[in-house]
């Protein structure tokens, strides 16, 4: 079974620039989350999606992330403008339902100069 | 949800087993306790959870204390390869499934 699948791993840009992310879940899996970890921290929940639907959005930057889920499959996670804290890997992961088990894909690392 | 305590690090060697304790003393009863990993450059891995009762799989076993309050995560042969902080969060049963990582523990497995 292929898991989460992100693109791309790395991505290095300079503040006020713009930046997406993109995400492939486990086939079949209903729900997906985006995840920022910065280093030496655990990751952070930005977003949950069920579905194509959002469920949970409360510790997403509005004013500069974005997030979407076209036809509840992949996923897209935009930044814009760019922070010099927003440097962070950014993981994707995704459960069956929502109550299961989270699996994670490898994360894109984010440097903001 | 409950919040959780782990040691900062640890060290184990090469074939003993690991013991990886965490605190949870403000669990409540339809609360899990989750474990998972993360190896250096690689996302979060799922190891195993639990609610009441110990628990075992082919990665780890989990020790959970009769008043809930603290668990035992325990790799019975630690290799090179479980080098990973390891992370306990609790849970709430259904719910939205939100995960809150803490720092974790770093578990450093030498020869």
């Amino acid at each position: 079974e292929a898991g989460v699948a992100q693109s791309p791993r790395y991505k290095i840009i300079e503040k006020r620039q713009s930046v997406a992310f993109w995400c492939n879940p486990i086939s079949g899996h209903a729900t997906l989350y985006w995840y920022q970890q910065i280093l030496g921290q655990g990751p952070k929940l930005l977003i949950q999606f069920q579905n194509n639907g959002v469920v949970d959005d409360s510790q997403l930057p509005k004013d500069r992330f974005s997030a979407e889920r076209l036809k509840g499959v992949d996923s897209t996670l935009k930044i814009q403008p760019a922070k010099l804290e927003d440097s962070a890997v950014y993981l994707c992961a995704s459960s069956l339902i929502r109550t299961d088990t989270q699996y994670f894909g490898p994360g894109t690392r984010l440097t903001v100069l | 949800d409950a919040k959780t305590t782990q040691p900062t690090s640890m060290d184990c060697a090469e074939g003993r087993a690991a013991n990886l304790p965490c605190n949870h003393s403000t669990i409540s009863g339809n609360e899990y306790v989750y474990w998972y990993r993360q190896i250096h450059s690689q996302g979060p891995q799922y190891i195993i959870h639990g609610l009441k009762n110990n628990e075992t799989n082919e990665m780890a076993s989990l020790i959970i204390t009769e008043d809930r309050k603290s668990s035992t995560l325990i790799l019975p042969h630690a290799t090179l390869r479980d080098t990973a902080v390891y992370y306990c969060i609790v849970r709430l049963s259904g719910g939205y499934n939100k995960l809150i990582f803490g720092a974790g523990t770093r578990l450093a497995v030498h020869p």
